[in-house]
């Protein structure tokens, strides 16, 4: 079955420093996310992309983040310099059709800013 | 933001028994509803949806039914199994736009 693969699984970095998350979304979908959950909280969204441009973003999604696609199979999350109230699960999620119409996710990556 | 809201921080349930979770939401314009199962360390698992059209889904053992008057949705699993147990998140968007989750509810099935 296919599925969302993120790597890596865990990724722990000092305050200030700058790292990238990624994601290899399920081959022939469209639409990609971000979304994350600090220990806790909700799952929150962070930005959806489309068609090589960000689609949508949240107030979270500040001047730190940006996204990537670099290739026809990776998409990247990249943080400039990390806060550390960015510790959280960061999932990446993809869907096929229609935007968000069962958004499959995929394990997560846990970040810890120390 | 609480658009959307489940109530329940956690449920206990006998293994055969039915399991019902429930959800609000306050934003009228959502329009597809999600049912969402999350273990510990994973990420969410899709379960069924529901578009806003329809006042019911079913899917196995899953069924999801939506009351666009009242503004509720509520997701039926029957019988229950141990293997059930997890956070269970709803979740809604409008138009195709970005999910909004509920808080989840943890569901214990109890062999």
């Amino acid at each position: 079955e296919p599925e969302v693969t993120q790597t890596p699984s865990h990724q722990v970095t000092q305050m200030g420093q700058e790292v990238i998350l990624r994601c290899v979304p399920i081959s022939n979908h469209l639409y990609f996310y971000w979304y994350r959950q600090i220990l806790g909280q909700k799952v929150e969204f962070l930005v959806s992309f489309y068609n090589n441009e960000i689609s949508e973003k949240s107030e979270i999604f500040d001047d730190q983040f940006s996204v990537e696609r670099p290739d026809g199979s990776n998409f990247t999350l990249k943080i400039r310099s990390t806060k550390l109230e960015d510790s959280a699960m960061y999932f990446c999620a993809s869907s096929g059709i229609f935007m968000n119409t069962e958004a499959f996710f995929g394990q997560g990556t846990r970040l810890t800013v120390v | 933001d609480q658009q959307v809201k489940q109530n329940s921080p956690s449920l206990s349930v006998q293994e055969g028994r039915i399991s019902i979770l429930n959800c609000d939401y306050t934003n009228s314009m959502f329009d597809y509803f999600l049912w969402y199962k999350k273990y510990p360390a994973e990420g969410p698992t899709f379960l069924i949806s529901i578009s806003s059209i329809k006042d019911k889904n079913e899917d196995g053992r899953f069924t999801v039914f939506l009351n666009k008057s009242a503004k509720h949705l509520s997701l039926h699993i029957v019988p229950s199994q141990p293997g059930d147990s997890a956070v269970y998140f709803c979740a809604a968007s409008e138009y195709g736009n970005k999910l909004v989750f509920g808080a989840g509810t943890i569901l214990r099935v109890k062999s």
